[in-house]
């Protein structure tokens, strides 16, 4: 079972240009996630979405974008990179938001910004 | 706004400790809360999920219980080993139906 699946792993850019980060879920859930996690620090909410066509912003959204065109993918677009996007990018899904669903994650993807 | 703090932020214990995690949340009402596993370089694993009308859940060794009214949730890890060496996370979904809010979570080290 691949689950929730990220790519790349880790990528470097360079201040100002632009990237996708893949995001891709076999289990059918409904719900899925961006969060960013800075060293030593907790995961925070880039963007969400709990259907296709449906997204909306979380705690982080300045300098993402978001779209939802299947049940399976969520990509998350960089448009110009600065250093505050440093971080490692987590994409995460659930079945529903009812009250006993947990999240499963992806492997994450490290990302530096110079 | 809700706030999720967790104590200690590290924890360094001899294997075969009994140990407790402490999460504390600012808004009590929450959906549920979810203690996660991360370990380093590595994506989140759920361990135990708790929903708002639940006081607890087991899972192995591993116990965590809610207090909603206080705001407060511990995981109890019975007799630690080094494979428990971890960093531990701790997230409630609020009841304003916003995803997950994560604390900085708590870096376990288990020492054989």
């Amino acid at each position: 079972n691949a689950g929730v699946t990220q790519t790349p792993k880790f990528r470097i850019l360079k201040i100002g240009q632009s990237m996708t980060l893949q995001c891709t879920q076999d289990m059918n859930h409904n719900y899925m996630y961006w969060y960013r996690q800075d060293p030593g620090m907790g995961l925070k909410l880039i963007y969400y979405s709990v259907g296709a066509g449906i997204t909306d912003k979380g705690e982080v959204p300045n300098g993402y974008n978001v779209s939802r065109s299947t049940t399976e993918d969520f990509p998350l677009r960089l448009e110009l990179a600065a250093p505050s996007q440093t971080s490692v990018y987590f994409c995460a899904s659930s079945h529903s938001g009812e009250d006993n669903e947990k999240l499963f994650f992806g492997s994450g993807t490290q990302l530096s910004v110079l | 706004k809700q706030e999720v703090t967790q104590i200690p932020a590290a924890l360094s214990v001899p294997e075969g400790e009994n140990l407790v995690l402490n999460c504390s949340f600012t808004d009590s009402a929450i959906y549920n809360l979810q203690w996660f596993r991360q370990d380093p370089g590595k994506g989140l694993t759920s361990l135990l999920l708790i929903q708002s009308s639940q006081r607890e859940q087991t899972s192995g060794r591993l116990n965590a219980s809610l207090d909603k009214s206080s705001g407060r949730s511990t995981l109890y890890i019975a007799a630690s080993q080094p494979g428990d060496s971890a960093t531990y996370l701790c997230a409630v979904w609020d009841s304003g139906n916003t995803p997950l809010v994560f604390g900085k979570g708590t870096r376990l080290s288990v020492i054989a």
